[in-house]
């Protein structure tokens, strides 16, 4: 109940191309929906972030995607950059306690951009 | 805007000592929360605090691990005794309030011998 599953693990795509990065959740509580990227060596960093009363954010090249009827997010990187080469964590949580700092993590995926 | 400060950076100890890990958050900001983060794995929330009061502290093993936060700005995360299982990076982060933004610091990676 408590789970965030991601997909894939690990992800290589070439420069220039769409990288693509799934989660799913069961607690259906659960109402902020953030995206963390982390480099090597330093902390997550927040990406974007989506809340379940709308089905698609944008922000400049990262866009998240939500199906509230699956139950399931994902993380959609236009024209990737190598850059953009780091591990990238979707996260989730709800309003308990009256905080939403509870952040329940996927396993994280690990993108490589290919110049 | 100086970000979230933690150390030491890095630690190394024997099973059974105890060590820990300080933390100072963003100035202003009133929500702290410690993170335990295991090679390969997606950071796990230990405690969370609101000024110097606990908010969250369910997952924290509290056998072995303390944390305070006594006059509402910094935080230290006190591990004794020390388990193999206890590798890891132990993240501090912090908010403005109970729904702000995130901000993690770089983290202090732990090896227990």
């Amino acid at each position: 109940q408590q789970q965030v599953k991601q997909s894939p693990q690990s992800l290589i795509v070439q420069k220039g191309g769409i990288s693509i990065i799934n989660c799913a959740y069961e607690n259906t509580a659960f109402d902020y929906f953030p995206w963390y990227q982390q480099f090597p060596g330093k902390g997550p960093a927040l990406l974007i972030a989506i809340r379940p009363d709308v089905s698609e954010k944008k922000e400049g090249r990262f866009t998240i995607s939500f199906n509230k009827s699956a139950k399931q997010f994902s993380l959609h990187i236009m024209d990737s950059q190598p850059g953009d080469s780091a591990t990238y964590f979707c996260a989730a949580s709800f309003n308990y306690g009256g905080s939403q700092g509870n952040l329940i993590f996927g396993k994280g995926t690990k993108l490589s951009v290919k110049p | 805007e100086a970000g979230v400060a933690q150390s030491p950076r890095y630690k190394i100890i024997e099973k059974r000592q105890s060590v820990a890990f300080w933390c100072n958050p963003i100035s202003g900001h009133a929500t702290l929360y410690w993170y335990q983060q295991i090679l390969g794995q997606g950071p796990k929330l230990l405690i969370q605090f609101q000024n110097n009061g606990v908010v969250d502290d369910s997952q924290l093993p509290k056998d072995r691990f303390s944390a305070e936060r006594l006059k509402g700005v910094d935080s230290t995360l006190k591990i004794q005794p020390a388990k193999l299982e206890d590798s890891a990076v132990y993240l501090c982060a912090s908010s403005l309030g109970l729904f702000g933004e995130l901000f993690f610091g770089e983290g202090s990676r732990l090896t227990v011998l």
